[in-house]
């Protein structure tokens, strides 16, 4: 059963505008939050994170925001650039487990 | 600072066939993870070791994959004998642990495995 999920394979945005990638989630016993870029035949890189006790972390263009009560995180870039244009991963954590659970990904494509 | 780098990039066996994964951690982190991706899906966790010892395995599929960690330094990932659903890229990641305080996981380039 999928713990963590993305429902949107891809997305395609103009350059310019504001690019909004969506995660669901079931197990209300995650600490963190965090999303992954990725890169073709690269592996995923950090890109920001949220703790389940905020609802909004901001760096740069990236936001993330957390609804706890609809277990549900966005994250939010502004203004999107072509080289944003890769897939973006959720993931959870959990303190007492110490892994990532990883959502299926979606493909962003900004557009010139 | 060398990030994560896992040897091969690639492999092609056919089924049935031993193959085994390498990855060398960012120098001085104690935790090192093992990921798999597969047929485009989630990745999905396979395993943790801090230093050699083995914290948490419970996303090994089956007996037939066996990691190690000896020394504490790099890690192999064996697969023996190789099935068709073992296709896929596997990640390896590794990471600090101060306190217990989540740290940022660094993740390798992956090794795409092909099993025909």
């Amino acid at each position: 059963d999928q713990q963590v999920k993305q429902n949107s394979p891809s997305l395609s945005v103009q350059e310019g505008r504001i690019s909004i990638l969506n995660c669901d989630y079931t197990n209300s016993m995650f600490d963190y939050f965090l999303w992954y870029k990725k890169y073709p035949a690269e592996g995923p890189t950090f890109l920001i994170s949220i703790s389940s006790i905020k609802d909004k972390n901001e760096d740069g263009r990236f936001t993330v925001f957390l609804n706890k009560s609809a277990k549900h995180l966005s994250l939010h870039i502004v203004p999107s650039q072509p080289g944003d244009s890769a897939v973006y991963f959720c993931a959870a954590y959990n303190n007492a487990g110490n892994m990532l659970t990883f959502g299926g990904g979606t493909r962003l494509m900004v557009k010139p | 600072e060398a990030g994560v780098t896992q040897f091969p990039s690639h492999s092609v066996i056919e089924k049935g066939q031993t193959v085994t994964l390498r990855c060398d951690p960012i120098s001085g982190h104690d935790n090192l993870y093992w990921y798999r991706r597969v047929m485009g899906k989630e990745i999905k966790f396979l395993l943790h070791f801090v230093k050699e010892s083995k914290q948490d395995e419970s996303g090994m599929p089956n007996n037939r994959f066996l990691a190690e960690r000896t020394g504490g330094t790099y890690s192999t990932l064996k697969v023996q004998p190789a099935e068709l659903e073992d296709s896929g890229v596997y990640f390896c990641a590794s990471s600090q642990d101060i306190a217990g305080v989540l740290y940022e996981q660094f993740f390798g380039p992956g090794t795409r495995l092909t099993v025909l």
